[in-house]
């Protein structure tokens, strides 16, 4: 079965600084790559998905690289704050298709 | 406008029973999904329902788990004889649009003893 790996498996930041979460994909099929982020007891939550078409998208503080030739995409979150202490999951799967493969998660602490 | 509501949050089930977890999708959405979490690990599809039909059940253990979303009322994830193995987050999602725009419950979170 085709993964998604996620590293690193857990990030300290300091407050201000930049949090860099890397994800390798092996399904050049998919077209479809989002971030989800996840708060202990809740669902994860979508934050941000680019498409093999951009290079890059940035939402806020948040900004998705993705690299179609090394097959890799990262999330980094510039200005970390507390408030982004959470876990946070990569995936891929299809456009049209039905599910999403997930990555194992980051678990990120921004100290204050 | 509720999201998608999962219930029970908490579920506590002796070994041999049955679990029967709910999940009311966004009104309007059409498409269900269930996905496992383990401790320490990513989420994992397990199944892909349309209203009264299982399109997807390629992730779903072939024996004891089951799903159905009937025309009317909630999805259901029906677990039968639950084993200490099956003690994880069931979390519940519903899109739009198949993929794009999922939107997760906060889970059920399944206690085999």
């Amino acid at each position: 079965q085709q993964q998604v790996k996620q590293s690193p498996q857990s990030l300290i930041v300091q407050k201000g600084g930049i949090s860099i979460i890397n994800c390798a994909y092996e399904n050049t099929a998919f077209d479809y790559f989002p971030w989800y982020q996840q708060f202990p007891g809740k669902g994860p939550a979508l934050l941000i998905a680019i498409r093999p078409d951009v290079s890059e998208k940035k939402e806020g503080r948040f900004t998705i690289s993705f690299n179609k030739s090394a097959k890799q995409f990262s999330l980094h979150i510039m200005d970390s704050q507390p408030g982004d202490s959470a876990t946070y999951f990569c995936a891929d799967g299809e456009t049209s298709g039905s599910r999403l493969t997930f990555g194992e998660g980051t678990q990120l602490t921004v100290n204050p | 406008n509720a999201g998608v509501m999962q219930n029970p949050r908490h579920l506590v089930r002796r070994r041999g029973q049955e679990a029967r977890l709910r999940c009311s999708p966004v009104k309007g959405h059409s498409h269900v999904y269930w996905y496992r979490q383990l401790p320490e690990e990513g989420l994992k599809f397990m199944v892909y329902l349309q209203k009264e039909n299982i399109i997807d059940e390629s992730g779903m253990p072939k024996e004891r788990f089951s799903a159905e979303f009937p025309k009317e009322g909630p999805s259901i994830l029906r677990i039968q004889q639950v084993v200490r193995g099956d003690s994880a987050a069931y979390f519940c999602a519903s899109s739009p649009n198949r993929v794009h725009g999922y939107t997760f419950g906060s889970g059920t979170r399944l206690t085999v003893v």
